[in-house]
């Protein structure tokens, strides 16, 4: 199947700062990305869904100041977690829906975000 | 609005006997249906989907599901479980065509036990 890669695995920040995180589709192109949150044991949860060079649109209560979501082309998607806090701290999780094969989306491996 | 409802958010098996998770739907659209498994600290990978056609999919690791429209149900079953099953599962429905978001339920914890 179609990969996606996701970096980095583990970030560890100090709070107020910001982290970027990349999603990259390598082997098809990725016309629509999506990026959920999954806290611990629980399910995961849609942050926003991005398109290829237009904004992102966000769920409700997803603050798009705070989760900054950039699709500046056809296999990059970033993710910009900007001043966390530790609240933030979750499991982070892109997939690429390949315009290819309807219906199917493709996961990264995820990034997992610790505020300290 | 769609919605996937996973009864029991644990189950637990003994090695070698049948694996059932259940997962229903809901949906005012045809739905596309998938089956993810989740190991620790990883990203979830595609066991199985239905988008149309045979109502009865087969999928990796000897996973098979059935549509069922009437009941809204796409139960995820196995018949021999493995030590190696163990994982989160989680089911997700989206509208048939396109690239539409992924809906997951909650989430099943399946233990297998010697």
């Amino acid at each position: 199947g179609a990969v996606v890669s996701q970096h980095p695995s583990r970030v560890i920040c100090k709070s107020g700062t910001s982290v970027k995180i990349e999603c990259r589709s390598l082997d098809f192109q990725a016309t629509t990305m999506f990026w959920y949150r999954q806290f611990p044991k629980q399910s995961l949860m849609l942050m926003a869904t991005s398109n290829e060079g237009s904004k992102a649109t966000y769920e409700q209560g997803v603050e798009k100041d705070k989760f900054l979501i950039n699709h500046a082309s056809l296999t990059l998607s970033t993710l910009t977690v900007t001043s966390a806090h530790p609240e933030d701290s979750s499991f982070y999780i892109c997939s690429g829906a390949d315009r290819s094969n309807t219906g199917e989306l493709f996961f990264g491996e995820g990034s997992r975000l610790t505020v300290l | 609005a769609q919605s996937v409802t996973q009864l029991g958010s644990h189950v637990s098996v003994s090695e070698g006997a049948l694996v059932l998770l259940r997962c229903n739907y809901s949906s005012s659209v045809p739905p596309y249906l998938f089956w993810y498994v989740q190991y620790p600290n990883q990203g979830l990978q595609l066991l199985l989907k239905y988008t149309t056609g045979a109502t009865l999919v087969k999928g990796i690791n000897g996973f098979e599901a059935e549509f069922k429209k009437s009941e809204t149900s796409f139960h995820l079953t196995k018949p021999s479980a493995h030590m190696s099953d163990a994982a989160e599962y989680f089911c997700a429905v989206t509208n048939s065509g396109g690239y539409n978001k992924l809906i997951f339920g909650a989430g099943t914890r399946l233990a297998v036990h010697p």
